[in-house]
């Protein structure tokens, strides 16, 4: 079955504690995104990744890390400097020659 | 800096009516303008892209959007609305010609009636 996959679907965690987002995807898409969805704002770019073991911030990064280390996988970490980390994350990924991004189901991170 | 706005946070029409979602960018190249679609606590799903040609084009699920270059718009317009329609809608515009980043509207909520 391809596609994008992200894990879990609801995550809760404490206030000052790290907490790391799955993305997988099977698509052998070379780009991927992390988005973050807060109500009436849109998407916001957190961090993208072109190729293997590169990555460039979005335009909300402060708070957040990525790696990169194999094609399949783009995992997020949200760190406890993240001031206000309840939100919905959204993973995307672009195959080359297609500049249409597909987007995996979400994980909704609650901090309590 | 690119930016999109999408006017209109909620509309409501009656199942059967015409839709159109109203969708302005501002960008200083060849955008390259989607449609997505978003049901609640889901992912986003595509419905149609603009990158060249025919000014209209066609999505799946029966929407339609037409790119309209002097009004800097890309509203996007269905005939006839059905009750399973009702879900959130990003307009987002990216650069042409490469894998980048795409800025998002702020979503239309479409609500239908019965």
């Amino acid at each position: 079955d391809g596609g994008i996959t992200q894990s879990p679907k609801y995550l809760f965690r404490k206030e000052g504690q790290n907490v790391t987002l799955s993305c997988e995807q099977n698509l052998n898409h070379d780009a991927m995104y992390w988005y973050r969805q807060d109500p009436g704002q849109g998407l916001r770019l957190i961090y993208y990744s072109q190729i293997v073991n590169d990555f460039q911030k979005g335009d909300i990064a402060e708070g957040y890390s990525v790696s990169r280390e194999k094609k399949e996988s783009f995992p997020l970490t949200v760190t406890s400097a993240q001031k206000n980390p309840t939100a919905f994350y959204l993973c995307a990924t672009t195959g080359q020659g297609t500049d249409t991004q597909y987007f995996g189901p979400g994980t909704r991170l609650t901090v309590l | 800096a690119q930016s999109v706005t999408q006017p209109d946070i909620h509309i409501t029409v009656s199942e059967g009516a015409s839709l159109e979602l109203r969708c302005n960018y501002s960008y200083g190249a060849t955008p390259y303008l989607f449609w997505y679609v978003q049901s609640p606590g889901q992912g986003l799903q595509l419905l149609l892209k603009y990158f060249s040609g025919d000014t209209l084009v066609q999505g799946i699920k029966g929407f339609e959007a037409e790119f309209k270059r002097s009004q800097s718009s890309f509203n996007l317009r269905k005939p006839s609305v059905h009750w399973s329609d009702a879900a959130e809608y990003f307009c987002a515009v990216g650069a042409a010609g490469t894998a980048s980043k795409l800025t998002f509207g702020t979503g239309t909520r479409l609500q239908v009636t019965l």
